[in-house]
C-alpha cells in the first residue's frame, strides 16, 4: 500500500489549492478515505472523509471550505481547499480507512502555507 | 465532540524499561458490537504514521508484541515494554466512535 500527496504549496489567503493522493497497491474503489492536517509543532486534526460510495463528512472547521472527492478509475484522492486562512497552514495526510475503523495506512503529506 | 486527554505531553525513558501513555475519552468508546473505537498512532520524523493498535487492544500487522494496547470505557493506555531506541516518537490516540473523529494532543517519548 502506498498513499502519495502532492499539490500543496504556499498560497495567498482567500485563494484556494487542490491536493491529490494518489493510491496503489491495493483497490481504492473498495475503501472510504480520509484527511488529517497537523500544524506546524501541533497534534493532527481530521479533517474530512469519503466513504467507498462517495458519502462525505467534513470537520466543522473546514465545512462548506473544503470538498473531498474521488476519482476510483485514477486511483487518487483530492482535497479542494477554497477561502483557505491562515489556521489552514499545516501538512496535509491522506489515509486509508481500514476495517476496524482506524487510519491504518497514511501517506507522508503535502505542506499548505497560506500566507500573504 | 468526543475530547480524548492525553496528559503527559512528555515522557522520559531509557533503553529496556517499560512505560505508558494514557488516553481518557469524554465519552466512552465502547459500541454496541462490544468494541472500543479507540486506536493509536506512531510518527517519528522523516517516516510515515504508523498505526499500531485498534480496537483499544488488536495490534496492526507487524508491531513488535512489545506494544500493548489495553483500556475499556473512557481509560486506555498504550505500554511499551522493553523500550527501544527506535520507540522514541510521537504517539497519538484516536477516537473513530462518533464524527467528527479526533486525536488527543500527542505524547512525545524522550531518552533519559
Amino acid at each position: 500500500v502506498q498513499l502519495v500527496e502532492s499539490g500543496g504549496g504556499l498560497v495567498q489567503p482567500g485563494k484556494s489549492l487542490k491536493l491529490s493522493c494518489s493510491a496503489s497497491g491495493f483497490t481504492f474503489s473498495s475503501y472510504g478515505m480520509h484527511w488529517i492536517r497537523q500544524a506546524p509543532g501541533k497534534g493532527l486534526d481530521w479533517v474530512a472523509y469519503i466513504s467507498s460510495s462517495s458519502g462525505t463528512v467534513y470537520a466543522d472547521a473546514v465545512k462548506g471550505r473544503f470538498t473531498i472527492s474521488r476519482d476510483n478509475a485514477k486511483n487518487t484522492l483530492y482535497l479542494q481547499l477554497n477561502s483557505l486562512k491562515s489556521e489552514d497552514t499545516a501538512i496535509y495526510y491522506c489515509a486509508r480507512s481500514g476495517y476496524g475503523s482506524y487510519f491504518d495506512y497514511w501517506g507522508q503529506g503535502v505542506m499548505v502555507t497560506v500566507s500573504s | 465532540q468526543i475530547t480524548l486527554t492525553q496528559q503527559a505531553e512528555s515522557l522520559w525513558v531509557s533503553p529496556g524499561e517499560k512505560v505508558s501513555i494514557t488516553c481518557r475519552a469524554s465519552q466512552s468508546l465502547l459500541y454496541t458490537d462490544g468494541k472500543h473505537y479507540l486506536s493509536w498512532y506512531q510518527q517519528r520524523p522523516g517516516q510515515t504514521t504508523k498505526a499500531l493498535i485498534y480496537h483499544a487492544s488488536i495490534r496492526t500487522d507487524g508491531v513488535p508484541t512489545r506494544f500493548i494496547g489495553s483500556g475499556s470505557g473512557t481509560e486506555f493506555t498504550l505500554s511499551i515494554e522493553d523500550v527501544q531506541p527506535e520507540d522514541i516518537a510521537l504517539y497519538y490516540c484516536l477516537q473513530t466512535l462518533k464524527k467528527p473523529y479526533t486525536f488527543g494532543a500527542g505524547t512525545k517519548l524522550e531518552l533519559k
